[in-house]
């Protein structure tokens, strides 16, 4: 089947600029993982969805980043009056919600933005 | 912080055996330990994961030591392919479901 789908593939902005990036989970994955990656670096986490509601933000770095899954299903991840220092690549996971520990997540391709 | 410590770098022969170790000594009774790979320019992929028993399947193999506080990742027959860097991550705790990924293992399989 269909796996993680992240749109757009890239983005390029300007610093102050608003920008959305979209997130499709796999079918029935209830639960959704937002992750980013900078250069060299291991993906670093942001915000985990169970549902619609966000089970853990604490890894939002502060409050220009937000993200929303409003009917369980899609995540827009929403950055505000965007810095240099924001460009990386947003990652976005699904899993079958967690039970005893198995909880494999799967990843999508990602999102390079680039704020110039 | 992360939970792992793996080598920064690692090359194996084509067609040999890649054995990746991680070090995970502060890991709980409950928590996993999960493997994935990235190559390059592509999102993570799940690999394997394990409790406390040695794990096999079409990918690979995990070696989990009897006091759990490290385990090996076994490539039986690297392939070019295989090329990617590998992350070993522990999870869950504290009833979060998040993934703390360290900078992990690039291994290089050189023909």
């Amino acid at each position: 089947g269909a796996g993680v789908s992240q749109t757009p593939s890239n983005k390029v902005t300007e610093k102050g600029k608003y920008v959305e990036l979209r997130c499709d989970p796999i079918s029935g994955h209830t639960a959704l993982y937002w992750y980013r990656q900078s250069l060299g670096q291991g993906p670093e986490f942001l915000i985990y969805f169970q549902g619609t509601g966000a089970a853990d933000d604490s890894g939002l770095p502060n409050d220009r980043f937000f993200a929303v899954r409003p009917e369980g299903s899609v995540s827009t991840l929403k950055i505000q009056r965007t810095e240099r220092g924001d460009s990386a690549v947003y990652l976005c996971a699904s899993s079958l919600l967690p039970s005893g520990g198995t909880y494999e997540q799967f990843f999508g391709p990602g999102t390079r933005l680039t704020v110039l | 912080d992360a939970k792992t410590t793996q080598p920064t770098s690692m090359d194996c022969a084509e067609g040999r055996a890649a054995n990746l170790p991680c070090n995970h000594s502060t890991i709980s009774g409950n928590e996993y330990v999960y493997w994935y790979r990235q190559i390059h320019s592509q999102g993570p992929q799940y690999i394997i994961h394990g409790l406390k028993n040695n794990e096999t399947n079409e990918m690979a193999s995990l070696i989990i030591t009897e006091d759990r506080k490290s385990s090996t990742l076994i490539l039986p027959h690297a392939t070019l392919r295989d090329t990617a860097v590998y992350y070993c991550i522990v999870g869950p705790s504290s009833g979060t479901y998040k993934y703390i990924f360290g900078t992990g293992t690039r291994l290089k399989v050189l023909a």
